[in-house]
């Protein structure tokens, strides 16, 4: 109940193309939705984050998109550059008692020129 | 100016060896972490010290101990090192416990410390 699945595992999208990351929970618990991007040699950094009372957050390229019911949420990068090329953790906590983020299992995305 | 900083930044040792990794942040945060990342990238709790108390110790062998001197610094001693424990290791802070409410959750991470047991 705990987990956090994410797919894909690896991901090739062409420059100007968009990119899908998808995660799946059980606990209905969880209720703050933060996804972290992390490049090579680099420590993760929080790229932007959901809460479930609404469907969907979009800062600049980058959109998530909630959907409660099937207990699902996912990235969106939109015109995706090379400089995205980056592994991308979604993770989940709740505010009851969690005092940690679930962390997903990791997607690695290469943006082809 | 940075935020979160950890030493050293790569580590190459003998097993069996005794070594210890620091990290200080500078963003006056009360809640610190040490997370380790395999070879496969994924990203694994190992403790959380919220004010200089332990809050979270997730499983992790004994041969690991984590120390909080004061709220800006979680130091992480490993003991008789294995094979096993090479791996990047993290350090992150936040302003609250994660699943605090009031947006206090969000973790920076530091740089990472590379270690690598021969």
């Amino acid at each position: 109940q705990q987990q956090v699945k994410q797919s894909p595992q690896s991901l090739i999208v062409q420059k100007g193309g968009i990119s899908i990351i998808n995660c799946a929970y059980e606990n209905t618990a969880f209720d703050y939705f933060p996804w972290y991007q992390q490049f090579p040699g680099k420590g993760p950094a929080l790229l932007i984050a959901i809460r479930p009372d609404v469907s969907e957050k979009k800062e600049g390229r980058f959109t998530i998109s909630f959907n409660k019911s099937a207990k699902q949420f996912s990235l969106h990068i939109m015109d995706s550059q090379p400089g995205d090329s980056a592994t991308y953790f979604c993770a989940a906590t709740g505010n009851t008692g969690f005092q940690k983020l679930v962390f997903g299992t990791g997607t690695r995305l290469l943006v082809s020129p | 100016d940075t935020a979160v900083s950890q030493t050293p930044k790569y580590l190459v040792t003998q097993m069996g060896n005794d070594k210890s990794i620091k990290c200080e942040q500078n963003l006056g945060h009360d809640t610190m972490y040490w997370y380790k990342q395999d070879s496969k990238k994924f990203l694994k709790i190992m403790f959380s010290y919220n004010n200089k108390e332990l809050i979270i110790n997730e499983t992790v062998p004994n041969r690991f101990s984590p120390k909080s001197p004061d709220k800006a610094h979680l130091n992480l001693h490993i003991n008789s090192l294995e094979l096993g424990d090479s791996a990047v290791y993290f350090c992150a802070s936040s302003q609250g416990l994660a699943g605090s409410s009031w947006g206090g959750e969000t973790q920076y991470f530091g740089p990472g410390t590379r270690l690598l047991v021969l």
